[in-house]
């Protein structure tokens, strides 16, 4: 299993700041995979970082709103662009080692945006 | 398309009783299945997967799953309950047809385990 540390672990933002999101895995993976998770719902895939290229976004989701950054094989980060509060939601960082295999998850970054 | 449903928002067991969790699934391919558990103000945690072999599997903190093909089924039970396993339950499934290497989760489903 991989052990997945996010920071900030939750925060309280204004309407119209940004805010980076880090995840540190203590393994080199592949892939990481950005998920979002709104109040009382269910996660929703944001996009996929690969490592050295540009990272894949889901329907819905655009690289301006979310911009990503994949510097390394342990690091990543996530950035919530001109938020608003239908932004308030927890985003979740994960890496999985193999197609049949199951994903680990970081403890997740609880925003609120007032 | 890939999807995952769970039809139960909410299940109410007492302590001591064996309680079921249900997830049905769509894929175009294999099914690779998988549950999560997520405590108050935590992130997922992995219970059991199944890939392919024995339809029922075993997973962490007692819990096993029954796959069943037949009924596109894969719910989560244990014989016993705790007050413990009160939590957030998510089903997830991922495509073996498609390649993609992330997962697609269903809705949740609250357990409350009553002492």
């Amino acid at each position: 299993s991989a052990v997945i540390s996010q920071k900030p672990s939750r925060d309280i933002c204004q309407r119209g700041t940004s805010l980076t999101i880090q995840c540190q895995v203590d393994s080199q993976v592949t892939m990481m995979f950005w998920y979002r998770q709104q109040p009382g719902q269910s996660l929703t895939l944001i996009a996929t970082a690969n490592q050295g290229s540009e990272a894949t976004y889901e329907s819905g989701f655009v690289i301006d709103k979310f911009p990503i950054s994949r510097p390394n094989l342990t690091f990543s980060t996530l950035t919530v662009s001109n938020m608003s509060p239908e932004d308030s939601s927890i985003y979740l960082c994960s890496v999985g080692g193999t197609h049949t295999g199951e994903l680990f998850f970081g403890e997740g970054s609880r925003l609120t945006v007032l | 398309a890939q999807s995952v449903a769970q039809p139960e928002d909410q299940v109410n067991v007492a302590e001591g009783n064996p309680l079921t969790v249900k997830c049905t699934y769509s894929v175009s391919g294999n099914p690779y299945l998988f549950w999560y558990v997520q405590y108050p103000n935590r992130g997922l945690q992995f219970l059991l997967k199944y890939n392919t072999g024995d339809n029922l599997v075993k997973g962490s903190y007692g819990f096993e799953a029954e796959f069943n093909k037949s009924q596109t089924s894969f719910h989560l039970k244990k014989p016993s309950a705790l007050v413990s396993d009160s939590a957030l339950y998510f089903c997830a499934v991922r495509d073996g047809q498609t390649g993609a290497n992330n997962l697609f989760f269903g809705t949740g489903t609250r357990l409350t385990v009553i002492p």
